[in-house]
């Protein structure tokens, strides 16, 4: 019963494809994270926001990974050009301030083939 | 350093004994200390979490030990249960960084 919305749920993307992930925080949480779980269940922090702005991202020099949060939108995590290491889970977590408790979507599942 | 180093890596115990887990930080900034639960298929959710005022935090047959001397906190699951099979993943952080840094995980199997 989670109250974060992550679509879509799974995703198949050929290598090279663009690979699109949303996520609507629940109600009252203006800090959103991504983070990628890898089939070894291993947990990647990818970026968080507090409200619109970035607060921390990995180094995302290959600059494959983008990810927005605006105002009145879903929350977004675009991988533009999928490689298969990219076939993970990816987790979107939202929370009422930063070092809080995180809640968790159900995921969106990744595979690239 | 940012790590959070979880052991073991998988744990069987009986239905009805006492499953321990254990986890061990560096970074001596890191205030907030949870434990996550994660059945196959589903995503993450929170079991239990401390902060480091407290030694010790308890939710029903769920106890947190913590020792900030040592950098270490435990999840102690009592009366073990075969729902409780999952993995188990321990989390910490600090108000300023935000981000929970993950321990590797413990998957739990409770034998009936």
């Amino acid at each position: 019963n989670s109250k974060v919305i992550q679509t879509p749920r799974y995703l198949v993307k050929g290598q090279g494809q663009k690979a699109k992930m949303r996520c609507i925080p629940e109600k009252g949480h203006p800090v959103v994270f991504w983070y990628q779980q890898n089939k070894n269940n291993e947990f990647k922090f990818l970026i968080n926001f507090q409200n619109q702005e970035v607060l921390q991202q990995i180094d995302m020099t290959e600059k494959r990974f983008s990810a927005e949060c605006p105002s009145n939108s879903p929350c977004s995590l675009e991988i533009q050009s999928s490689e298969a290491g990219d076939s993970a889970l990816y987790l979107c977590a939202s929370s009422r301030d930063t070092g809080n408790t995180l809640y968790f979507g159900e995921g969106s599942r990744l595979i690239v083939v | 350093q940012q790590q959070v180093r979880q052991s073991p890596q998988s744990l069987t115990v009986w239905e009805g004994e006492t499953a321990i887990l254990n986890c061990s930080y560096e970074d001596s900034t890191f205030d907030y200390f949870p434990w996550y639960h994660q059945f196959p298929g589903e995503s993450p959710a929170l079991l239990i979490a401390i902060r480091p005022v407290s030694n010790k935090k308890e939710d029903g047959r769920f106890t947190i030990f913590f020792n900030k001397r040592e950098k270490k906190f435990s999840l102690h699951i009592a009366d073990s249960q075969p729902g409780d099979s999952a993995t188990y993943f321990c989390a910490a952080s600090n108000y300023n960084q935000g981000k929970l840094i993950f321990g590797q995980g413990t998957k739990l199997s409770i034998k009936p």
